[in-house]
């Protein structure tokens, strides 16, 4: 069976305090890999688009990297508005376009 | 800026009463989803259209029914609103299904509160 795991699933950081967010996936056949940011009421928002064991994409304090089983989100010194969900997603080549969510990750910097 | 509008941002309903949500773009994409989203909880695809095409997921209750009149609208019906509907629903677009620009962009959502 088709999964994408987050881990933590929550995460409290100092302002500065650099960090991790992993998601591992076990899926036959990974077509691309998401990141996005999801605030608490709101839509996610789209933040990478990875394709290709060894793809590296950046964002300002954000940098996602990509393996054969697993995705990082790196965020290098945070900010408080760097709290938010991150959620990743998968699309499976015999899946069509449907995404495979992970749980998510809580990420709440403190000043 | 481009984007996916979606109202009202909070829809309240009674029990049994029909409602619709509503999603627009300005992106010109040709595939728009809708997603089920309970609190904490990864976001569920109900259905989606590849233009006119509709594709409905196989766990997607019959409650649950779809329209998009044009490229750049598409509504959410649910025919008789149950307590276990009240959510957050979302809108997303992509230009294509799959290969590479198959990215789902979301709209702000429409919490929806059955009464």
């Amino acid at each position: 069976e088709d999964q994408v795991t987050q881990s933590p699933e929550a995460l409290r950081l100092q302002e500065g305090e650099s960090s991790s967010l992993n998601c591992s996936y076990t899926v036959s056949g990974l077509r691309g890999l998401f990141w996005y940011r999801q605030d608490p009421g709101k839509g996610p928002e789209f933040l990478f688009t990875l394709y290709s064991a060894g793809e590296e994409k950046e964002k300002e304090r954000l940098k996602a990297t990509l393996t054969k089983k697993e995705s990082f989100l790196h965020i290098t010194a945070p900010k408080p508005e760097d709290s938010a969900t991150y959620l990743c997603a998968v699309s499976i080549k015999a899946a069509g376009n449907k995404l495979t969510f992970g749980g998510g990750t809580r990420v709440l910097v403190k000043p | 800026d481009a984007m996916v509008i979606q109202n009202p941002r909070y829809q309240v309903t009674q029990f049994g009463k029909p409602v619709t949500l509503s999603c627009s773009q300005t992106l010109n994409h040709n595939v728009m989803y809708w997603y089920q989203q309970k609190s904490s909880q990864a976001p569920k695809l109900l259905f989606h259209y590849y233009d006119k095409d509709f594709n409905n997921e196989a766990d997607t209750p019959d409650n649950f029914q779809s329209r998009r009149p044009n490229t750049s609208f598409c509504f959410l019906d649910i025919r008789s609103p149950g307590l276990g509907d009240a959510a957050m629903y979302l809108c997303a677009t992509s230009r294509n299904p799959t290969g590479h620009q198959e990215t789902q962009y979301f709209g702000p959502g429409t919490r929806l509160l059955v009464l």
